[in-house]
């Protein structure tokens, strides 16, 4: 069966420090990978998305990146972080072949910068 | 660009009541999808629908999709304290995406007992 991890669960950062935020699936092969930040009592917004190893998609400009160096790793990242940058950091997968499989989502990291 | 909305945004409901929340998409849709998200949690797949007018059932739970694929509604009968939580719907549209369904922003639903 497929299981997705996440890393860190929680972390607290000052502001001005780098982030870097993992996220593993297990079980699939080429799936399509997603990053959301969800604030406080609101809902989910896509910040990236992967077809393929290498291949990212960025939905909102912002001071975070993410890359995929492996089939089925998936890392968000900052340089320098913002006070804006807290929230809810949600990784998922799905199928690929892009035909709007659902998506399985991991458990999460909980990130406010200070 | 597509937007997909949905209301309530909140809904408190006493144990035993129904509840229903709607969502619209600015656009023709390919499919729907629906997820909840306990407090504290992650968001969890519950159902797609892919026909015009389709209707499934989970339990207590009835979903619909629209005849003109534009929107949809998930009703709970008799609601539980389990049921609460933030449900989301998620629509797909192939013609703007071919790898990404948009959220709406979701309805929070609380049960008191």
């Amino acid at each position: 069966s497929q299981t997705i991890h996440q890393w860190p669960a929680t972390l607290v950062q000052p502001v001005g420090s780098p982030l870097s935020l993992e996220c593993t699936v297990e079980g699939t092969s080429n799936p399509n990978l997603y990053w959301y930040r969800q604030a406080a009592g609101r809902g989910l917004q896509l910040l990236f998305y992967s077809v393929g190893i290498g291949q990212i998609s960025s939905e909102v400009p912002q001071n975070l990146s993410a890359s995929r160096p492996q089939d089925r790793q998936f890392i968000l990242s900052s340089k320098k972080l913002l006070l804006s940058d807290s929230g809810f950091y949600l990784c998922a997968w799905s199928l690929s072949a892009g035909f709007g499989y659902e998506q399985y989502f991991g458990p999460g990291t909980r990130l406010t910068v200070t | 660009g597509q937007q997909v909305m949905q209301i309530p945004q909140y809904q408190h409901v006493q144990e035993g009541e129904d509840f229903t929340t709607y969502c619209n998409s600015s656009t023709t849709l390919s499919n729907i999808q629906w997820y909840k998200q306990r407090p504290g949690g992650h968001p969890v797949f519950l159902i797609q629908l892919v026909k015009s007018g389709e209707v499934k059932k989970q339990k207590r739970l009835t979903f619909q999709f629209g005849e003109a694929k534009k929107n949809s509604s998930l009703h709970i009968t008799a609601t539980q304290t389990t049921d609460v939580g933030t449900y989301f719907c998620a629509g797909l549209d192939l013609k703007t995406s071919y790898d990404k369904v948009i959220f709406g922003p979701g309805t929070s639903l609380s049960v008191i007992p």
